[in-house]
């Protein structure tokens, strides 16, 4: 069954930058069926979509984060990861990673557990 | 960019009763719209895809309907374990984007 996990730091200064990394298991992460995507959600709000990124590396961003937003793929890993720069109390929240499928019309069926981070000096 | 909004931000309703929900979109995203019911310190979990396809293992009291612009998220006889936040979401072809409509608590009356 495959399963997703955030990993990375739960402390991130102000104007440093945010990295995470979901690693995959019980399948891959090569796969031309599937988006791997970031989603972000602050303490108490909703979900916001932060980007995906494609097996081949394509990525897609949020159009209101795509300045400060990277994300990239290891394939070797089976891993996909997140850079969030410069970054502000504004960008507390928990990040999942997640995969959204063709087999559910591209809706994120599969979620890992999310990991909370918090800005602050 | 496409705005989903949903109504109302909370619904309060008694167990076993129906609870109907609604989505609506900034412009029409045809089936392309997904249901998520999430619980307190959980991740979200996919409940309905392309509008009114449950995901596997979600109860038929679960329904999604609609196209467009306008959608319907409908629990039929609401169980105890229903009580949570749900979330519409939208996936647009291309380019890829997601964006999720901000929530409908659903609590115990």
């Amino acid at each position: 069954q495959l399963q997703l996990q955030e990993s990375g730091p739960g402390l991130v200064k102000p104007s440093e930058t945010l990295s995470l990394t979901c690693t995959v298991s019980g399948g891959s992460i090569s796969s031309s069926s599937y988006y791997w995507g970031w989603i972000r959600q602050p303490p108490g709000k909703g979900l916001e979509w932060i980007g995906s990124i494609y097996y081949s590396g394509s990525t897609y961003y949020n159009p209101s984060l795509k300045s400060r937003v990277t994300i990239s793929v290891d394939t070797s890993k089976n891993q996909f990861s997140l850079k969030l720069s410069s970054v502000t109390a504004a960008d507390t929240a928990v990040y999942y990673c997640a995969r959204a499928s063709s087999s559910t019309q591209d809706a994120f069926d599969i979620w890992g557990q999310g990991t909370m981070v918090t800005v602050s000096s | 960019e496409i705005v989903m909004t949903q109504s109302p931000a909370t619904l309060s309703v008694s167990p076993g009763e129906r609870a109907t929900l609604s989505c609506r979109a900034s412009q029409s995203v045809s089936s392309n719209l997904a249901w998520y019911q999430q619980k307190p310190g959980q991740a979200p979990r996919l409940l309905i895809y392309g509008a009114s396809t449950r995901a596997t293992g979600i109860p038929a009291r679960f329904s999604g309907s609609g196209s467009g612009t306008e959608f319907t998220l409908t629990i039929s006889s609401l169980q105890s374990e229903d009580f949570a936040v749900y979330y519409c979401q939208q996936y647009n072809n291309w380019p890829p984007s997601w964006t999720f409509g901000q929530g409908t608590k659903v609590e115990i009356k």
